[in-house]
């Protein structure tokens, strides 16, 4: 089936950098768009950023620019966020999730806890 | 960047009541590409809703969505106890995507 598998939970110091992969199955790879979603303990839902699906094209939040980048191995069918200079506000689950162009979300990863503590 | 604003912020129902859900956008959502989606504890989110009022593969047809351009709405026509969860409105027609802050369904 349709799926998208996500690595384990990370600890993280101050400062350190972070890279959560999310491997697709079930369709195929490079037909998608992928986002990064990512949800603070408690709180809402917040949009990161998306790769096109020859992996060559990323548009990221501006909030997130600079530090966060994107990137999708179409041999693996496997896609790729790390996150630099993290400080306890990046303390989140990260979700990976697909979409066609132009189209909601319809398939999410089970989620990444990444805790950023000294 | 468009701001969505969820509606109220809790809804606290009995099985089998209606509920309604609003989001409402700071600008006009281009095509009308807003989506909505269930969050239960612990789980990913799950897309109800597509382009307003299209409802994704496998969803219940008690869930519904409408509205155009600034306001949207999803009703749920008739609560189960298993639509008890965190409702999320996403508008995906402008760069950045955004989300509003979510509307939490309870029931009695």
């Amino acid at each position: 089936q349709v799926q998208l598998v996500q690595s384990g939970a990370e600890v993280k110091k101050p400062g350190a950098s972070v890279k959560v992969s999310c491997k697709a199955s079930g369709y195929t790879f490079t037909n998608y768009y992928m986002h990064w979603v990512r949800q603070a303990p408690g709180q809402g839902l917040e949009w990161m950023g998306i790769i096109n699906p020859r992996g060559d094209g990323t548009s990221y939040a501006p909030k997130f620019q600079g530090r966060f980048t994107m990137t999708r191995d179409t041999s693996t069918s496997t896609l790729y966020t790390e996150l630099s200079s993290l400080r306890s506000e990046d303390t989140a689950i990260y979700y990976c999730a697909r979409a066609w162009v132009n189209d909601a979300l319809d398939i999410w990863g089970q989620g990444t806890m990444v805790t950023v503590s000294s | 960047e468009i701001v969505l604003t969820q509606s109220p912020g809790t809804l606290s129902l009995s099985p089998g009541e209606r509920a309604t859900l609003s989001c409402r956008a700071s600008q006009s959502v281009s095509s009308n590409y807003l989506g909505w989606y269930q969050q239960k504890p612990g789980q990913a989110p799950r897309l109800l809703i597509y382009g307003a009022s299209s409802r994704a593969t496998g969803i219940p047809d008690r869930f519904s969505g409408s509205g155009s351009g600034t306001d949207f709405t999803l009703t749920i026509s008739r609560l189960e106890p298993e639509d008890s969860a965190v409702f999320y409105c996403q508008q995906y027609g402008s760069s950045p995507l955004t989300f509003g802050g979510g509307t939490k369904v309870e029931i009695k």
